[in-house]
This record gives structure tokens, sequence and C-alpha cells, in this order.
């Protein structure tokens, strides 16, 4: 079975641009979470998808969304980059059931300049 | 060999019992972390270590990168630090790609 994918690997922007990453989980997975992985604060939780839906949010402002479509792929946007938001974003998939193990990707590594 | 074993795989505890995990890697690492991970919830990032020892009420990380070991310590453990502990390391010079453990599944008893 194929693992996590994410897509780009790699992202250079500059500030005040927008940028789409996106992540396709193990095939049956229906939950799709995102996480953001910097230096100085290690990870951190963005949101999780489930069937199509939110379902859970982490502490990040409005500027960080994303959504999941029918066959469980899953798009993060952030819109106005900051210099602050060059970090390693985690896709993460799961069947989505209680305590499940996670599987994640190999993170996209996103550089605002 | 997995890169990162942790141990135990599964520990249940009486409430107020201290607690210790541990985590051992065979790889050179920049950084390790410990997380955790409640039922239904996302994955909370608990401590990120490179050397020493670090505290947070009642959590204790502590690392020895000559031994490559971590462990975990939860004192006075509660039920509500029921929760998947998961040990991960930065592998030196590769762009902050994380290696996982499996994860130790704590439940502690009221």
């Amino acid at each position: 079975k194929a693992g996590v994918t994410q897509t780009p690997r790699y992202l250079i922007k500059t500030r005040g641009q927008q940028v789409t990453l996106s992540c396709s989980p193990i095939s049956g997975h229906r939950s799709v979470s995102w996480y953001q992985q910097t230096p100085g604060q290690g990870l951190q939780f963005l949101f999780e998808y489930f069937s199509e839906t939110q379902r859970n949010k982490g502490n990040f402002p409005g500027r960080f969304s994303g959504r999941q479509f029918s066959n469980s792929r899953s798009e993060m946007n952030v819109s106005t980059l900051e210099l602050g938001d060059s970090a390693l974003y985690l896709c993460a998939s799961s069947l989505g059931y209680y305590q499940e193990t996670q599987y994640f990707g190999p993170g996209t590594r996103l550089l605002v300049l | 060999k997995n890169e990162v074993e942790q141990s135990p795989q599964n520990l249940t505890a009486q409430e107020g019992e201290f607690i210790t995990i541990n985590c051992s890697y065979s790889v050179g690492i920049s950084a390790l972390h410990w997380l955790q991970q409640h039922p239904g919830g996302g994955i909370v990032s608990l401590f990120m270590l490179s050397s020493g020892k670090k505290k947070h009420g009642r959590l204790i990380a502590t690392i020895n990168i000559q031994e490559k070991h971590s462990s975990l310590h939860i004192t006075a453990s509660h039920p509500r630090d029921s929760a998947v502990y998961i040990c991960a390391v930065e592998r030196r010079d590769s762009n902050y790609q994380l290696i996982w453990g499996a994860g130790t599944k704590l439940i502690i008893k009221p």
C-alpha cells in the first residue's frame, strides 16, 4: 500500500504571497491532520479533517485554512505569508477512529523570504 | 531494526505512580521530540530536546546524547495523563525530517 504523499516537497515564496500544499492519504484513510514543525517551536497541530469536515482545530490564525475532498485528499492553504511561516508542514492520515495510529508523510518544506 | 525504539509499548498504572517511558535511537540527531496524542485529538508537542533535561509541570524529559537515549517521566500521574506518548528524532542534516517511534500507550487508572 502506498504511503502518505505530499506535494510539493519544497517551496520558496515571498512575504504576502499565498501557498497551497497537498496531501494524499493512504488509501482507505478518511482522516487527514496537518502539523507545522519549526526548529524553535517543535511540532504544532494545525487541524484535522474527517470525511470532508474539519473535526479538530489547533491554535493558528485564520490565514491557515484547509479542506478535504471526497477522495480524502486534503489541501492546506496559507494566505498572506509571513517570514515566521517558514517551516516543515507535515500531513498525517489515519482511519479516523479512536486512538488510531497516524501515518505521516515526508512533509513540505516551505521557505518564506 | 527500527531507528527509534520506544519502551514499553503499553503501560497501565495507578493514579499517583511515577511513570517512565524510554526512547532509544541509532542515528545521529539534531533534536529529539516528545509528543502526546490524546484519544480523538491531534498530536501535541511536549518537549524538544537537544541536550540535558527539561521540566514542564509534572513532566520531565531527559536526553543522553552519548548513549542515544531519552526518557519521559510523569510524576504524580493522573487519569488525564492517559494518552499515547511518541518519541521522534530529527536526523542530523536531514532538513528537519522526523523519524518516529511507535508510541507508548499509557493508561492511568483512578
